[in-house]
């Protein structure tokens, strides 16, 4: 089977600008999630999709972190404005039912603000 | 405060030895815990999943043992190769939603 997509794969831009991460899960996968791993630190969980519903966002920052997945499939995060601690790697994954039995994750963006 | 450990420093080992990665946990009741593995630039990838009521699982060559009253986990792989030198991230599911929360990752290095 495919695997989680991810684009784009690097992203540079400057403080207060905006940008949007695009992912599309293996197909028949109904959880998706979005992760943040900052540099030597292990991914830390932003958002989880049951669907197209949102089922926890309690980390997500949601002053300027969005996310949505419209019709249940494709997916996309987006930071506006972005700020320097927003530099990170941003990994989708996706699971078929409840994640116990392992995540599938893409190869993540990898985000510099500068 | 909760917290899921993994040693920092990396772990330098010969290949043919066994490699021994451990996590801790706190204020934690996970029904759940698992371990990836991650390369430089790519996502994590799974790799086993323990039950609370398992006390070892095991595939291949790699071994996971889930002490509850300990607050632990080992993951170890045996006649380790330098192909299996990647950093390997444990994640528990914390409040029993079926969300996995990671560790920091332990980085292993294996020399030939």
């Amino acid at each position: 089977e495919a695997g989680v997509a991810q684009s784009p794969r690097y992203k540079i831009i400057e403080k207060r600008q905006s940008v949007a991460f695009w992912c599309n899960p293996i197909s028949g996968h109904a959880t998706l999630y979005w992760y943040q791993q900052i540099l030597g630190q292990g991914p830390k969980l932003l958002i989880q999709f049951q669907n197209n519903g949102v089922v926890d966002d309690s980390q997500l920052p949601k002053d300027r972190f969005s996310a949505e997945r419209l019709k249940g499939v494709d997916s996309t995060l987006k930071i506006q404005p972005a700020k320097l601690e927003d530099s990170a790697v941003y990994l989708c994954a996706s699971s078929r039912g409840q994640g116990v039995n392992g995540y599938t994750f893409g190869s993540g963006t990898r985000l510099t603000v500068v | 405060s909760q917290k899921i450990e993994q040693n920092s420093e990396a772990l330098n080992i010969q290949e043919g030895k066994t490699a021994t990665l451990t996590c801790n946990y706190t204020n934690y009741s996970p029904a759940y815990l698992q371990w990836y593995r991650q390369d430089p630039g790519r996502g994590p990838v799974f790799l086993l999943l323990i039950r609370e009521n398992e006390k070892e699982k095991r595939k291949e060559r790699l071994k996971v043992t889930f002490d509850t009253t300990l607050k632990q986990s080992l993951f170890h792989i045996t006649a380790s190769q330098p192909a299996d030198s990647a950093t390997y991230l444990c994640a528990l599911d914390i409040d029993n939603f079926n969300k996995f929360y990671f560790g920091s990752g332990t980085k292993l290095n294996v020399k030939p």
